[in-house]
């Protein structure tokens, strides 16, 4: 268990839809990040968070959003899905100390858009 | 965008057997690290090389970073099948916010 917390576990949803997925860092850290994995591309990192403010932004689309709340849990929110935002979306923090080069995952959401 | 490019893509094995997979890049990094994924799951820490030249053990798994800190090796020695799973490896630069993962190596050991 690495301390990080994500729900739902599977989402399936239609296109255009929007959906809210959620995270909850491991005690301590401050930093949150969002990646997506697809079979293609592999592990793509989205954006990251720190202490709610946003510090990193990588290809993350124009329909997706995160925010990182006063408890220091964050929320990805996909709006106008389509097809090929299906993927497994997960969420990592990270300790101080690392610099943000050391991340521990959840167990990731897993969306599929019909 | 720093690239990370893993080597074999996939590999089977028979229990018992040593392996060895790579990870390769044409950037610096200031650490790397080596994540192993099994399905449904998310990326679990294995092991943070940060020197040139750096080898890490953990159990049967031994962990090379090349002096340039560019490249990095995981050998697997008498695998066996609770080793199977995907194995990632992620480049960072301190102070970066940001890991750069390769694509993986796909490892299956056969009992």
């Amino acid at each position: 268990d690495s301390g990080v917390t994500q729900t739902p576990k599977h989402l399936i949803t239609a296109t255009g839809q929007r959906v809210t997925l959620r995270c909850s860092p491991r005690s301590g850290d401050l930093s949150v990040y969002w990646y997506q994995q697809s079979l293609d591309q592999g592990l793509q990192f989205l954006i990251q968070y720190y202490n709610g403010e946003e510090r990193a932004k990588g290809n993350i689309l124009e329909r997706f959003s995160a925010q990182q709340f006063p408890d220091l849990h964050s929320e990805l929110n996909l709006s106008s899905l389509e097809l090929g935002d299906s993927a497994l979306y997960f969420c990592a923090s990270s300790p101080l100390w690392t610099g943000g080069t050391e991340a521990f995952f959840g167990q990731g959401t897993r969306l599929t858009v019909v | 965008t720093q690239l990370l490019e893993q080597s074999p893509q996939f590999l089977s094995i028979q229990e018992g057997e040593n392996l060895t997979v790579y990870c390769n890049s044409s950037s610096v990094f200031s650490s790397l690290q080596w994540y192993r994924q099994e399905p449904g799951e998310g990326p679990v820490l294995l092991v943070t090389v940060v020197t040139g030249g750096e080898v890490k053990k953990l159990k049967r798994l031994t962990f090379q970073f090349g002096d340039a800190r560019k490249d990095s090796s995981l050998h697997i020695t008498a695998a066996q099948p609770g080793d199977t799973g995907l194995y990632l490896c992620a480049g960072g630069n301190y102070g970066n916010n940001r890991l750069a993962f390769g694509k993986g190596n796909q490892v299956v050991v056969i009992p």
